[in-house]
């Protein structure tokens, strides 16, 4: 099974400014790669997909890099809505299982 | 709108069986893949089960031989058989629309809450 490790487990920013997130695969997953942001009470909404394709309405701020097994999710500008945890999850060696990482809980500094 | 409305959730004792049931509307179903994701209290996404369009259904190791995935394409319906439940399996269970075959989830309900204990 690939592993998909997030870090940092919990990320304090202060509104307005940059946020990086990072999400390691275990082995190479290719570009295989989504990025979900979940705020409380709430299922998780689709942010990124194919490492960097942002999602229908998902604003600019969002951008995804990374391919192979090291990933990134960077906010640009924090807006108070942002507030909330982010998952990557893996679908390269879909039917066989697909995998999320453990989140990352990016809070109010 | 595209929707996903889950139902069935419940309270069932150890060893028990409940259905979850998933409405869909706003896009054509029978179209899609879809999936079933869980999330227990506190805790990350786990993948449970997925079927494809032609009914050919995907198990992680976890649920396998426990959990049963089909799809009523007339219906618009997707549901989850869940047989000799344990405790682990308490989460809220989350329908989500497959992005298009490859396998991430662009669309999600809002989940319903299975919870096992005696």
């Amino acid at each position: 099974e690939i592993v998909m490790t997030q870090s940092p487990a919990t990320l304090s920013v202060s509104p307005g400014e940059r946020a990086t997130l990072s999400c390691r695969a275990s082995q190479s997953v290719s570009s295989n790669l989504a990025w979900y942001q979940q705020k409380p009470g709430q299922a998780p909404r689709l942010l990124i997909y194919g490492a960097s394709t942002r999602a229908t309405g998902i604003p600019a701020r969002f951008s995804g890099s990374g391919s192979g097994t090291e990933f990134t999710l960077t906010i640009s500008s924090l807006q108070s809505e942002d507030f909330a945890v982010y998952y990557c999850q893996q679908y390269n060696n879909w039917p066989l299982s697909l995998t999320f990482g453990g989140g990352t809980k990016v809070e109010i500094k | 709108e595209v929707q996903l409305v889950e139902s069935g959730g419940g309270l069932v004792q150890p060893g028990g069986s409940l259905r979850l049931s998933c409405a869909a509307s706003g896009f054509t179903f029978s179209s899609y893949d879809m999936h079933w994701v869980r999330q227990a209290t506190g805790k990350g996404l786990e993948w449970v089960s997925a079927i494809g369009t032609a009914g050919d259904p995907y198990y992680p190791g976890s649920v396998k031989g426990r959990f049963t995935i089909s799809r009523e394409n007339a219906k618009n319906s997707l549901y989850l058989q869940m047989n000799s439940l344990r405790a682990g399996d308490t989460a809220v269970y989350y329908c989500a629309r497959d992005g298009g075959g490859d396998s991430y989830m662009d669309v999600w309900g809002k989940g319903t809450t299975v919870t096992v204990s005696s």
